[in-house]
């Protein structure tokens, strides 16, 4: 069955410091994959996404991730954080259900605190 | 960018009461809408799936007589929980999406809590 694996439940770094949140995933085929932030208060909001192409993908608020398919990784990362990236971060896989919808499965989500 | 609404943002109902959550896409139709839950500092559980017009497609172990799902047009989905007891107080999010090769959109959930 597909799963997906962030390692780190919690994460705290200091303001400016940089910052790199794990994802692995487990899929057969090739994936179709996802890192999503969620603040209190505010719906999940996508960060980037990855379906094929360029391995190291560009997204918001100065995120980036790379897809390694030797390693079933997905690991986002950012060069230097700000206090308003405290937040929690979702690593996703979408897999075709019945139907052909492609649902996503979801790690368990890394908090990330950070110290000013 | 596309949004998505709930509502009621959060509410509090008496054991044996149904409570019914809408989810709205305010700028585009949708034509998948999907519902989870999540529970205190865990990730999201995928409940169901439900396209315009058709019956909802229930994840494992989801009851869908509990669970009513109705997604009558391309810009509304609702979700009734009936007869709600305590161990279904939860955060209720829901998603849209266009097609299926494009993402899903979050709406900003609804906190449950059954006395």
């Amino acid at each position: 069955a597909q799963s997906v694996t962030q390692p780190d439940i919690h994460i705290t770094v200091s303001e400016g410091a940089s910052l790199e949140l794990r994802c692995n995933y487990s899929y057969g085929a090739t994936p179709y994959l996802f890192w999503y932030v969620q603040s209190p208060g505010q719906g999940l909001q996508l960060l980037l996404k990855y379906f094929s192409g360029d391995t190291l993908v560009q997204g918001i608020k100065g995120f980036e991730a790379e897809f390694k398919r030797s390693q079933s990784s997905f690991n986002l990362r950012k060069p230097s954080v700000h206090w308003s990236d405290a937040a929690e971060y979702f690593c996703a896989v979408g897999e075709d259900n019945a139907g052909n919808n492609r649902k996503l499965i979801w790690g368990l989500g890394t908090s990330l605190a950070v110290n000013p | 960018g596309a949004v998505v609404s709930q509502h009621p943002s959060w509410v509090i109902c008496k054991s044996g009461t149904s409570v019914k959550i809408e989810c709205r896409s305010l700028d585009f139709q949708a034509t998948t809408m999907f519902w989870y839950r999540q529970f205190p500092k865990q990730s999201l559980m995928l409940m169901a799936t439900s396209n315009e017009g058709s019956k909802a497609t229930y994840e494992q172990g989801v009851e869908k007589d509990k669970f009513l799902i109705n997604h009558a047009s391309l810009t509304l989905s609702t979700l009734t929980v009936t007869s709600a007891h305590p161990e279904d107080s939860s955060f209720y999010i829901c998603s849209a999406r266009v097609s299926r090769h494009n993402e899903q959109f979050f709406g900003p959930g609804t906190r449950l809590t059954v006395l």
